[in-house]
């Protein structure tokens, strides 16, 4: 069964650090460009960043490019994304999602459950 | 940057046709996608470059990029239909998503 798992969301206070991770299972991770999707509560769906599928290339969203950092361990099958200086907006759902083939620039054919993070004091 | 605006609700009738626009600049220069979002659960791909229906979605679902607006077509839209819809496209290596479009089914 292809699944996404992620962990990390919780509670954060602002100005502090989120770290996330995704644990993929049923897939060839090492072959497949990743991704982080968030959204935000009563908004829209949005890219935070992708990587390709070993890692050679990283994609950013330009309103959050220096605050996330993307990164993978293929021998572990699991996805990871940190977010620094986080504020109240920054408040989401955050899905990790499989891209079409080894760079991910394609459909977005898999998504994790999604895990929620709040920003608050 | 590159943007894609939804309109941000659509109602319909049981049984009728529901189309959901996506509008950006030359889209129909690249592929959009089309993905279903119900609460409580997470994005389903409905579809694909522009036209293309993944295994196990039903043939009610179409899709269409013409100009500079992609059209998502239900048509005899049923209640479960219902839900969040988001288009996407790419913008060199950058994922775009629309604003999303909740359809309403009554």
């Amino acid at each position: 069964q292809e699944q996404l798992l992620e962990s990390g969301g919780g509670v954060v206070q602002p100005g502090r650090s989120l770290g996330l991770s995704c644990e993929a299972s049923g897939i060839s991770f090492s072959s497949s460009g990743m991704h982080w999707v968030r959204q935000a509560p009563g908004k829209g769906l949005e890219w935070v960043a992708g990587i390709w599928y070993d890692g050679s290339k990283i994609d950013y969203s330009d309103s959050l490019k220096g605050r996330v950092t993307i990164s993978r361990d293929n021998s572990k099958n699991k996805l990871f994304l940190e977010m620094n200086d986080v504020s109240p907006e920054d408040t989401a759902v955050f899905y990790c999602v499989r891209g079409e083939g080894g760079s991910g620039l394609g459909v977005f054919d898999i998504w994790g459950q999604g895990t929620l993070v709040t920003v608050s004091a | 940057s590159y943007e894609l605006t939804q309109p941000p609700s659509v109602s319909v009738s049981p049984g009728q046709t529901a189309t959901i626009t996506c509008s950006g600049d030359g889209l129909d220069g690249k592929y959009t996608y089309w993905y279903q979002h119900k609460p409580g659960q997470s994005p389903v791909v409905v579809i694909y470059k522009d036209s293309k229906r993944p295994s196990g979605i039903p043939e009610r679902f179409s899709g269409s990029n013409s100009g500079d607006t992609a059209t998502l077509t239900i048509s005899g839209t049923l209640p479960i239909d219902e839900g969040d819809y988001h288009c996407q496209t790419w913008d060199i290596s950058t994922a775009i998503f629309g604003g999303g479009t909740k359809l309403t089914v009554l």
